[in-house]
């Protein structure tokens, strides 16, 4: 089976820097994504790891270590907009049908003021 | 335009009454897919077509029915539903479902089963 394991909730205060962790254990690996959630709202995509290491996007990071199944997204600066629920999903192969996404629970990170 | 649009935003439909979710792109996407999301929790693949084909049916129950009549349409109908097939139900495309494509989604349609 997949499994993908992040942490239900995180808060954290505006300017501040968050990282939200995740690990897998899947059957395949062919990358993990990140999306954000508003509430009511489609996932957004945000990034994607393939090879080990950081990728950074403006105020987002996102890492990936493919040996310890271990991914984080890091949020520098944070605005009270960030609040939201942060998807992680691994994308595995299924024979000859590859790209399905399995997604984690989500963390729903809350900004204060 | 990476836009996927869905309609309609909210539906609410009795557990006799038959219906039709609608989804579009027009990013020259081939994979198109289906999700259910209920509240708090992460969107559950449904159904997945690949250039206009079935590739993937997660053993969903037959009162869903999906249908894809060209590349850039995908249809989901419905039937006989349940109350607890209430849920958000999320439309999403990517560029091609063999390799790892971000997938791009829709606003989603809020259904309620009463």
């Amino acid at each position: 089976g997949q499994n993908i394991d992040q942490p239900t909730e995180m808060t954290a205060t505006e300017g501040a820097i968050v990282q939200i962790n995740c690990t897998y254990q899947t059957s395949g690996f062919n990358g993990l994504f990140w999306y954000q959630q508003h509430a009511g709202e489609a996932p957004t995509f945000l990034s994607y790891n393939v090879l080990d290491g950081l990728e950074e996007k403006g105020r987002f990071s996102s890492f990936l270590s493919r040996s310890k199944g271990y991914s984080y997204l890091l949020l520098k600066e944070l605005q009270m907009k960030d609040s939201a629920s942060y998807l992680c999903a691994v994308s595995t192969d299924r024979g000859s049908t590859l790209g399905r996404l399995y997604f984690g629970r989500g963390t729903q990170l809350t900004v204060w003021p | 335009d990476t836009e996927v649009t869905q309609t309609p935003k909210h539906l609410v439909m009795g557990m006799t009454n038959k219906k039709s979710l609608k989804c579009e792109q027009h990013m020259g996407h081939r994979a198109m897919y289906w999700y259910k999301q209920k509240a708090k929790k992460p969107p559950e693949l449904m159904f997945v077509y690949s250039y206009e084909k079935l590739s993937i049916n997660e053993s969903v129950p037959s009162r869903f029915s999906p249908e894809c009549p060209n590349s850039s349409l995908l249809n989901l109908h419905l039937h006989a539903l349940q109350p607890e097939d209430s849920a958000l139900y999320l439309c999403a495309s990517s560029q091609a479902a063999e390799l790892s494509y971000e997938q791009y989604f829709g606003p989603g349609t809020r259904l309620t089963v009463t």
